[in-house]
């Protein structure tokens, strides 16, 4: 089953603008992670913030998690025709298991125009 | 290595027969999982292994599925009577502990014809 719900599913931008992404979840955390995924290749590993965080950054991505909403969202800033990609959030969820089986969402495919 | 290697990248089998896909993960990464990813969607779990015990096979979705990891390094997904809703592409991650994020290998695509 999938625990986090991506939206949109589909974004597509030019260069050089913003691309933001959200993904809302059900139950308590431990974290939440998102993660890139290019055409036929395996998830890349963007960002983990932890439930007791509200914002993370890392180069030009931007991390916000809100508990209270069971949101988050992963902002791209000034994007490249290579940020395009499928996009997923990932949650562990609290009092599950000890050892962060996460769970994905279904992905928000984000498409940069040169 | 310097990250999680699976083989075949491909795989094409006719239906009823048996499938072993492999997962070598980061040297000294104690967690891996393996996961499954249908067309459009996200990746299903389907085991967790630390080192060499297994111990959680919840998502396997039918007993034709069995994973092993016999010395906690190199793990094996097999496929026993391939039904051509097996067709997926198949995950396999490591991670060093608890709390981190996962290195995923490119995955097995394994078509079901």
């Amino acid at each position: 089953s999938q625990q986090g719900e991506e939206d949109p599913q589909a974004l597509s931008i030019q260069e050089g603008e913003n691309a933001t992404m959200n993904c809302s979840y059900k139950t308590s955390i431990n974290n939440l992670q998102w993660y890139r995924q290019n055409s036929g290749r395996g998830l890349v590993h963007l960002i983990l913030i932890r439930s007791n965080e509200r914002e993370k950054h890392s180069g030009r991505l931007r991390v916000t998690l809100d508990t209270s909403k069971k949101s988050s969202s992963l902002l791209i800033t000034a994007s490249r025709a290579a940020d395009t990609a499928s996009y997923f959030c990932a949650t562990d969820p609290a009092g599950g298991t000890s050892y962060g089986k996460l769970t994905f969402g279904q992905g928000t495919i984000l498409t940069v125009h040169p | 290595g310097a990250g999680v290697s699976q083989s075949p990248r491909y795989k094409v089998a006719k239906r009823g027969q048996d499938v072993a896909l492999r997962c070598d993960p980061i040297s000294g990464h104690v967690s891996l999982f393996w996961y499954q990813q249908a067309l459009g969607q996200g990746p299903e779990f389907l085991t967790y292994f630390q080192n060499e015990a297994q111990l959680d096979k919840s998502g396997l979705p039918s007993d034709r599925f069995f994973a092993e990891r016999p010395e906690g390094s190199v793990s094996t997904l097999k496929i026993q009577r391939t039904q051509q809703e097996d067709s997926a592409v198949y995950l396999c991650a490591s991670s060093p502990r608890t709390g981190y994020g996962y290195t995923f290998g490119s995955g097995t695509r394994l078509t079901v014809v």
